[in-house]
This record gives structure tokens, sequence and C-alpha cells, in this order.
């Protein structure tokens, strides 16, 4: 069965300093994988994806994802931290496998607290 | 462009009532999903929708039952609701979704319906 793991409830880093977002994934196939971010009373935006080549990702807002597959991870990261970076973080799977196509499979969420 | 609308924003109802959740996707998106996100549940997938017809389905009632139009504009249902029923109910949508095997696309989220069941 598909499933992700976000370890940490909560993340707290000092606005500078550099933060992750630990993500792990176990899926049948090659996986799809997604990092989305929640604040408050709103919907969920995307931030960047995995599908296939270079293991180091790049997204929106300064974020970047790595990539691990001996390691089923798949870690959010930004080298320096702001405080309205503070909010709800989803990472989410997709699978490859006929039975598991189409729905993501998202963690339990991590929140990230950034104090100046 | 513009992103994708859901509507109501809030509802209230009583135990026992039905309700329908409406959501618009991305203009040429063919592919709406929805979810349900509860603090004790997480985010949890109920149904997928494509070219009118259901494409997948989560673990849900059959309480819980949804449809896609002509426009790609969808509703959900959830009939004689119940206090867990409670939740932020997220809608995404996709440019095609899946056709067999799992699409690299994107979903984009809806701001979401809150619905509180009394």
């Amino acid at each position: 069965a598909q499933s992700v793991a976000q370890p940490e409830d909560q993340v707290n880093v000092a606005e500078g300093n550099p933060l992750t977002v630990k993500c792990t994934y176990s899926v049948s196939g090659n996986p799809y994988l997604f990092w989305y971010v929640q604040y408050p009373n709103r919907g969920l935006q995307f931030l960047l994806k995995y599908i296939t080549g270079d293991n180091l990702v790049k997204g929106s807002y300064g974020f970047e994802a790595e990539f691990n597959k001996s390691q089923t991870s798949f870690h959010l990261k930004k080298p320096s931290a702001l405080v309205s970076d503070s909010a709800l973080y989803f990472c989410a799977v997709r699978g490859t496998v006929s039975s598991n196509t189409g729905k993501l499979i998202f963690g339990q969420g991590t929140t990230l607290q950034v104090k100046p | 462009k513009a992103g994708v609308t859901q509507t109501p924003r809030y509802l209230i109802k009583t135990r026992g009532q039905q309700v329908t959740l409406s959501c618009s996707p991305i203009s040429g998106h063919r592919s709406v999903s929805w979810y349900q996100q509860t603090p004790g549940q997480g985010l949890q997938f109920l149904f997928e929708y494509f070219s009118e017809t259901q494409r997948n389905k989560g673990n849900f009632p059959g309480r819980f039952s949804g449809r896609q139009f002509s426009n790609s504009r969808s509703e959900m249902n959830v009939s004689t609701l119940e206090l867990g029923d409670s939740a932020l109910y997220l809608c995404a949508s996709s440019r095609v979704g899946t056709a067999g095997t799992s699409s690299t696309d994107t979903q984009y989220f809806g701001p979401g319906t809150r619905l509180t069941v009394l």
C-alpha cells in the first residue's frame, strides 16, 4: 500500500536559517512526489514536484526538494527561512501502478514555525 | 487565469440533512478530484472525475457522491449528514488527470468549503 510519512509534527527555525521538512514514502513502482503548502483558512498551494530526472527539484518561493531513491525520501528545503514561510506543509505521492493512479496520498503535515 | 473556485466557502448543517458543494476547475482542466481534510484523519481522497466519469474512488461510504458536468464543473453531495462529516472539503483540478497509468499532471487546489455539522 502507498503511504507517506512526515515524521515531525512541527519544525521550528529562526529567520535566515536553513530549513528542512522531512518526508519519506512507500509506493509500488516509480513515485511521483509533490509538496504543497497550506496557510490558515486557505487551500493547498503547489510548491514543487518530482517526476523523473535531476534529484534536486526547484520550486516556488525559493523552496527545493531532494529526491533520494535509496532512502525513499523527498525532503523539502530552503536555504534561508522567512517568517512568512510559517505554514502547514504537506508531502504527497502518486503511485504509478494502475491500481494506485490518480489520487494523491498525503502525509499528515508538518507545521513550520519561523521565528524572527 | 482564474484558479479553482469552490462554493460556498462555509456551510452549517444539522445531522440528517444533505449538502451539495460545487467546484469550478481552472479553465481547460478536465479532471476534478475531491478531498476531505480533518484534524484527525488528515487529507483523504474522495473521488476523481474526468469527462463526466468517475475514475477513482476513495474509501468513503455511499453517502458521499459526486458528478461532473460537460463544462468540467463538479459537485459533491453528502446525504444524511453525521457529526463526523464536519471537515474542510477541497477540490483540485488538473489538465487531464489519469488515463490508466499515472499522470504527471499537477493538481491545483481551491480554497475549500468548510462544512460544520451540528
